[in-house]
This record gives C-alpha cells, structure tokens and sequence, in this order.
C-alpha cells in the first residue's frame, strides 16, 4: 500500500522567504510527528498531532516555525523568515499504533 | 531528559563478517527501544524494536535484546552483506508521553566485498 509521502522532495529558498512542507500520512494514521535531520543536531523531534491537535509541539525551535493539521490527515509545516541554520531534511512519519513509526522519504530544504 | 548514545562510525567491514553497533540508553521510565535504517538514497526504515526487558527484536538476520541491567540494546547480526551498507540509528520513545522518538547520531556500516 502507499506509503507516507512528501513534497516537495527538494526546496531551495532564498534567506528570509517563507517555505511550506507537505505531508501526507498512511491513511487510517492518527498520529503524526514531524522530525528534522540536519549535519549538526542529527534527528530531532519537532512535533506531534494526534488527529488535529497538537498536544506536544515541544521541538519547534522558534516561533518562526508552524505546523497544522486538516481532516485528521495532510499536515502542513510552515517555516517562516528562513534562516540558514533551517537548512536540513525534514521528516514525517505516521502511526497507527503504539510504537509503530512509519516515515516519509523527507524534503531537503535548502536556504541560501 | 531522555538520550540514546551509539557507537560513531563508519564501521567498515569484509562481507560475512560479524556486526556489533553498540547502543546504550538513558531515560528516566520504561522505554521501547528500536533500530532504524536509512539506505542510501532512502528514508527512514522501521529494522526492529522491542518494547520490554528480556525482549529480543529481530528482522532481516539483524537482533537486539533489551538488558535494562545495562540500558542497552545492541545492534548484532552474524554475516554481514553488502546491501547492508547503510545508517543505522538507535532510538526510544517513552510510552508514558507521546511517544516521540529520541535518536541516537547514527552509525554508518561500510560492507565490501
């Protein structure tokens, strides 16, 4: 079956421009956390929604960074004013279950 | 708070040779403990878990066994392939909370031939 699904799969953006990341979890996931990979702070939780709330947004690294949920399903993550230091890859995985991450291929955002 | 600590990389090693990555764990409840994999080119892929002391988790030739004596949960397997060349990444979540996942830094497995 499908699998979870990013887009896009690459993003170059200019210092200071705002950027959207798109996830689409396994469908029937009610969880679903985001997760930043970058050179210096390897895997980092950013975010957790369980359906559309976000009970636990403890990762953001600043309120420059938004992350909402619709229908229970596609999450959006917003990063706004970007900085260089937000260049990484970002990570979406989804749960159906306890203990049970699945994760997306990731999007590769890269601020110049 | 919660921290996974693994053994830095690369490891490099002949095909068929035996695999050990080290991973030791702090936290203050009772975690599930897993291995995740990233291929070259590939996301995140779920290896194996276990989610209680004594608990051995295998996939694909690959253990590990939970020693809450020791909080580690090692990474082993007995004849190496090539196409086992990748990242390997220890992690826990508490299952009290939310469940995120904590990361280890990541392993890099080099296997030639």
């Amino acid at each position: 079956g499908a699998g979870v699904s990013q887009s896009p799969s690459n993003k170059v953006t200019e210092k200071g421009k705002d950027v959207e990341l798109r996830c689409d979890p396994i469908s029937g996931h009610t969880a679903l956390y985001w997760y930043r990979q970058s050179l210096g702070q390897g895997l980092e939780f950013l975010i957790y929604f369980q359906g559309n709330s976000a009970p636990d947004k403890s990762g953001l690294p600043s309120d420059r960074f938004s992350a909402e949920r619709t229908g229970g399903s596609v999450s959006t993550l917003t990063i706004q004013r970007t900085q260089q230091e937000d260049s990484a890859v970002y990570l979406c995985a989804s749960s159906p279950e306890i203990n049970e991450q699945y994760f997306g291929p990731g999007t590769r955002l890269t601020v110049t | 708070g919660d921290s996974v600590t693994q053994m830095e990389g690369p490891v490099t090693l002949s095909e068929e040779a035996f695999l050990t990555i080290n991973c030791t764990y702090t936290a203050t409840g009772y975690p599930s403990l897993f291995w995740y994999v990233q291929y070259p080119g590939e996301g995140l892929q779920l290896l194996l878990k276990a989610t209680k002391a004594d608990d051995k988790g295998s996939n694909k030739g690959f253990e590990a066994t939970y020693r809450k004596e020791t909080t580690s949960f090692h990474l082993e397997k007995g004849s190496v392939q090539v196409s086992d060349s990748a990242v390997y990444f220890c992690a826990l979540s508490d299952r009290t909370g939310f469940q995120k996942l904590v990361f280890g830094t990541g392993t890099r497995l080099l296997v030639s031939p």
